[in-house]
């Protein structure tokens, strides 16, 4: 059945080191996108990418990389020089933005503790 | 600058009440407004959206009316259910685009 997945559901690393979280969407969605919440707070976009091969930085993206070089997979790579990343982290996809009124669905989450 | 806001934090209502949540947006621009249900440690499921063009869309137990004039949409489960309890984010667009999300409501629905 079609869904996406986000792994690993916890994931801890040491402050310094470089993490990347994995976001697979079987949907044939078109456009991807990385979200981060944090308590107290609404979802704030990260990254996206409406094709493949392209993204566009969020209101959020600095100490954030990503990559789309397929139309299922979206990783998002958690730097050294984001300052705070400790949160839970969220992945979405839908199929034609900008065409028609359309609704993003969510992975389940990666929760990221920075030790 | 937080284009989209849910004024209050949390929610408590009886089961079997209506349970009304608010969201408020600044942007005239948008034209498609969503909101999602949200349990801890999982991501948000969508539970109903709006287009400009309408002023209210139904879905079983659930309603969103738009003011477009006031800049106010509202989420309406009636009757509200125990497996209601969740926090809800209201979001909108504009055509399509990335959404903007409210800062979310906790919703406790009481036996």
């Amino acid at each position: 059945d079609g869904g996406i997945t986000q792994s690993p559901k916890y994931l801890f690393r040491k402050e310094g080191q470089n993490v990347t979280l994995s976001c697979e969407q079987n949907l044939n969605h078109d456009a991807m996108y990385w979200y981060r919440q944090d308590p107290g707070q609404g979802l704030r976009l990260i990254y996206y990418s409406q094709i493949v091969n392209d993204f566009q930085k969020g209101d959020i993206a600095e100490g954030y990389s990503v990559s789309r070089e397929k139309k299922e997979s979206f990783p998002l790579t958690v730097t050294s020089a984001q300052k705070n990343p400790t949160a839970f982290y969220l992945c979405a996809s839908n199929k034609n933005p900008g065409l028609d009124p359309d609704t993003q669905y969510f992975g389940p989450g990666t929760r990221l503790t920075v030790l | 600058d937080q284009q989209v806001k849910q004024n209050s934090p949390s929610l408590s209502v009886q089961e079997g009440r209506i349970s009304i949540l608010n969201c408020d947006y600044t942007n005239s621009m948008f034209d498609y407004f969503l909101w999602y249900k949200k349990y801890p440690a999982e991501g948000p499921t969508f539970l109903i959206s709006i287009s400009s063009i309408k002023d209210k869309n139904e879905d079983g137990r659930f309603t969103v009316f738009l003011n477009k004039s006031a800049k106010h949409l509202s989420l309406h489960i009636v009757p509200s259910q125990p497996g209601d309890s969740a926090v809800y984010f209201c979001a909108a667009s504009v055509r399509a685009q990335k959404l903007v999300f409210g800062q979310g409501t906790r919703l406790t629905i009481n036996p």
